[in-house]
């Protein structure tokens, strides 16, 4: 079955640096990656998606890129604000929505 | 357009007992999925229902059963509780390979 791997864990930056989650997916039929962002003692919340046939989508400071040769896809958040910290889980999902998620990344921005 | 909504949001049970969780999903998605939440485990995949149908499985124990009704709503039901199944359960609704939209969860704790 599906295995994504997420890096890091924790990802500690300051305010206005950049934060970049990376995460790897094993099945090459996944063709659609979600991002959540999960704010502490609320629910998942999808903040970008990119499907197989794009390379690259952004969305002000959020941006996702894939790479279907390597089977991995990235976010990277710019200008990091402290209302950015939360944890973001990264997610596939293959055939008959089949959805495997990330372990998850806890990102701090200190003020 | 109302959300998706779990009910009950806290729950305690006891070592033995078994459980009933709901999960109502957005009017017209008729793929549910539920998710085990644990402090450092991520978001943990049980199973997923379309149609009334199971059409993906996690590795979990037969212990966690669901059904679907044709209504698209879900119950989800462990059974023999274990002080390792306290967790947040959280169901998700989709359409076809898109969004997951996710509940507030339920709460519950094994004692």
């Amino acid at each position: 079955g599906e295995n994504v791997e997420q890096h890091p864990s924790t990802l500690s930056v300051q305010e206005g640096d950049s934060a970049v989650i990376k995460c790897t997916y094993s099945d090459s039929a996944s063709n659609y990656f979600p991002w959540y962002k999960q704010e502490l003692g609320k629910r998942p919340q999808l903040i970008i998606d990119i499907r197989s046939n794009v390379g690259e989508k952004k969305d002000q400071r959020i941006a996702v890129t894939l790479n279907k040769t390597a089977k991995h896809f990235s976010l990277h958040i710019t200008e990091t604000q402290p209302e950015d910290s939360a944890v973001y889980f990264c997610a596939a999902i293959g055939g008959y929505q089949k959805v495997t998620f990330g372990i998850g990344t806890k990102l701090q921005v200190i003020p | 357009k109302a959300g998706v909504t779990q009910t009950p949001r806290y729950l305690i049970k006891t070592r033995g007992q078994q459980v009933t969780l709901s999960c109502s999903p957005i009017s017209g998605h008729r793929s549910v999925s539920w998710y085990q939440q644990t402090p450092g485990q991520g978001l943990q995949f049980l199973f997923e229902y379309f149609s009334e149908t199971q059409r993906n499985k996690g590795n979990f124990p037969g212990r966690f059963s669901g059904r679907q009704f044709s209504n698209s709503r879900s119950e989800m039901n462990v059974s023999t509780l274990e002080l390792g199944d306290s967790a947040l359960y959280l169901c998700a609704s989709s359409l076809e390979r898109t969004e997951a939209f996710f509940g507030q969860g339920t709460r519950l704790t094994v004692v």
